[in-house]
């Protein structure tokens, strides 16, 4: 089985400053790793994924993250960021030639300052 | 294609009550996932079915809950009888088992509030 785990409950930022998002995975198979958002009152949207290739994935709204296999690690960073990022970000893993199911991380919470 | 639909948004009852939501996948989506969501707890996995058929209920809390597929296009989740506990937000979400990937697609919720 796989597991998620994300080490920041809350990241507060100010406005314009980088931001990283820390997300570490558990798996003895290789693995699809997504970042997911969830804005106030939404339901969540996928941010952007990892499947195989490069290990830099570039998503929406200008987020990106790192692949890193033997950190078994998935950080998702920005470089500056805006109030409109205010929101929860979920962390996800699914294994290689299982189900369709996802496991989730238990979320962070970035706070954008003004 | 208008992406996972749920129904209803909000939904306001008393203890003791039946409640009964509903979710209309992404055609073509062969997987359907129930999740919930509560403050004290996260995002949890109830149930997902694949083609139909329940895979995985080890998430549902307890007998008072239940999930049905009937057909490709629709599944229900009732709670009878319902409890302040069981107040949060209920997600369905499908997937294509043909995406290698593995993608989930969400609604956007129904936020149930038991009193």
């Amino acid at each position: 089985a796989q597991s998620v785990t994300q080490l920041d409950s809350q990241v507060p930022v100010f406005e314009e400053a980088p931001v990283e998002l820390r997300c570490n995975y558990s798996s003895s198979v290789s693995v699809y790793l997504f970042w997911y958002v969830q804005y106030p009152n939404q339901g969540l949207q996928l941010l952007l994924k990892y499947l195989s290739g490069s290990t830099l994935v570039k998503g929406i709204n200008g987020f990106e993250a790192e692949f890193n296999k033997s950190q078994t690690s998935f950080h998702l960073r920005k470089p500056s960021v805006h109030i409109s990022d205010t929101a929860e970000y979920f962390c996800a893993v699914s294994g290689y030639g299982g189900a369709n199911n996802l496991f989730f991380g238990t979320g962070t919470r970035l706070t954008v300052i003004p | 294609d208008a992406g996972v639909i749920q129904s209803p948004r909000h939904e306001v009852t008393e203890m003791g009550q039946e409640v009964t939501l509903r979710c209309k996948p992404i055609s073509g989506h062969d997987y359907l996932f129930w999740y919930r969501q509560t403050m004290m707890r996260g995002l949890e996995l109830l149930i997902y079915f694949n083609n139909n058929v329940p895979i995985d209920d080890s998430g549902m809390p307890e007998d008072r809950f239940s999930a049905k597929m009937p057909n490709a296009s629709f599944s229900t989740l009732k709670i009878q009888p319902s409890e302040p506990r069981d107040s949060a937000v209920y997600f369905c979400a499908s997937s294509f088992s043909e995406h290698q990937y593995n993608e989930q697609f969400f609604g956007p919720g129904t936020r149930l509030t038991v009193l």
